[in-house]
Order: C-alpha cells, then structure tokens, then sequence
C-alpha cells in the first residue's frame, strides 16, 4: 500500500497569513503514460463529510477559492492557502487514487494563530 | 445537482450486521463507482471498497474481506455497504462517495453526509 505522510500534524496561522500543508507518498503517484500526478486535497470542517478541494495534484474544483493551490509531482505534494480566512478552520487530507488500496494522509488540523 | 444521501444512524451489537445505504442523484448512475470510506471517531480517513455503477464489479481493502458487501441497486441509483461480524473498533462514520472516472482510480466527489454507526454492547 503506498503510505500518505503529511506535514505538520496541525498548524496555526494568523488571518491572511499563509498556510502551507506537505504530503509525501512512499513511492510515486505520477503516471507516466498521461503525466498525471493521481493525488487530491480534500478540506473537513467538524461535522461535516470531506469536500474536494483540487484533483490532480493542481487541478482546483470549481468554486474553490483562489487562495487555494496544490502544486508537487511524483512523491512530493503542497497545499497551500495563500491567505487565510476564518473559514479555512478545518482538517486537510491528500488522497492518492493511483493504485488500490486508495489511501489518505493522516490529516493536517489549521487553525488560527 | 450531484447528491449522495446516506441512511439514518444506527447502533448495533457486536457481531450483528448493519446495511448502510447511500441514494444517488442528479447524473448517471451507471458512469460511474462508489467508495466507502469510513472515519474512526476523531481519527483519520480509511477507504473500504468500491463498487461499479456499471456491472457491480467490487474491490475491497483486505482487512475487510470476507465481511464487507457492497451492491447497488439501479433502479434507485442506490448502493449500499454491508458490514458483518461488526465489533467495537467496527465504531465509525461511514461515507460513501462517488468516484471520477470509470473505475476504483479517481478522486472522491461528492461525499454523501455520513452514517454514524455505534457497536456497543
């Protein structure tokens, strides 16, 4: 199984500041034959299911703010909020769906400093 | 627009059984697969299986084989998620979620709300 490392574990960042999220994979989700990194971002608020924030490794969904961005390829991945907003309260998953089993990050909590 | 709506909570004795069912809408069911993935209280995510909306194909984690099944009904755009032989750390929220693309390799979106389920004696 290809094992989801994320950094920090949580992170606190003062309103309109930037927030930055690692992942790292134990062996590389790009595929070569589309040059596709199979990974995603989802964002969890207490209470409530995931919410996909970027396919892709960089794709961003609609409606997902701007401030939004996911860059990295191969085994190295980012999230980063470029300027927080109180709403971004929340926990942060990678998720790699290049092979079976699909596995996630243990989580990254953000809150405000 | 895309909704995943899943079944009330329930609370079950260990070894029972339980049937999550989460009822589809808005695209065509058979385009695509669901995931299942359950969440621990307070803990991270775990993906269990997944099911096509085409043919029913499945594919489970391992550690649940054997007490995990997942089928779908098309006539309601439904699927649903049985665990048996359930046991105490069997305690989690338990999502299912539509999967992009035309098999198990895709991103999650949108995740129905979620179905507590409770294993307690």
């Amino acid at each position: 199984d290809i094992v989801m490392t994320q950094s920090p574990d949580s992170l606190a960042v003062s309103l309109g500041e930037r927030a930055t999220i690692n992942c790292k994979s134990s062996q590389s989700v790009l595929y070569s034959s589309n040059k596709k990194n199979y990974l995603g971002w989802y964002q969890q608020k207490p209470g409530q299911p995931p919410k996909l924030l970027i396919h892709w490794a960089s794709t961003r969904e609609p409606g997902v703010p701007d401030r939004f961005s996911g860059s990295g390829s191969g085994t190295d991945f980012t999230l980063t909020i470029s300027t927080l907003q109180a709403e971004d309260v929340a926990v942060y998953y990678c998720h790699q769906y290049y092979s079976t089993p699909p596995t996630f990050g243990q989580g990254t909590k953000v809150e405000i400093k | 627009q895309v909704q995943l709506v899943q079944s009330g909570g329930e609370v079950k004795k260990p070894g029972a059984s339980v049937k999550v069912s989460c009822k589809t809408s808005g695209y065509t069911f058979s385009s695509y697969g669901i995931s299942w993935v359950r969440q621990a209280p307070g803990l991270g995510l775990e993906w269990m299986g997944w099911i096509s909306g085409y043919n029913g194909k499945t594919n489970y984690v391992q550690k649940l084989q054997g007490r995990v099944t997942m089928t779908t009904d098309t006539s309601t755009t439904t699927a649903y998620m049985e665990l048996r032989s359930l046991r105490s750390d069997d305690t989690a929220i338990y999502y299912c979620a539509r999967v992009a693309g035309a098999n198990e390799h895709g991103w999650f979106d949108p995740w129905g709300q979620g179905t507590l389920v409770t294993v307690s004696s």
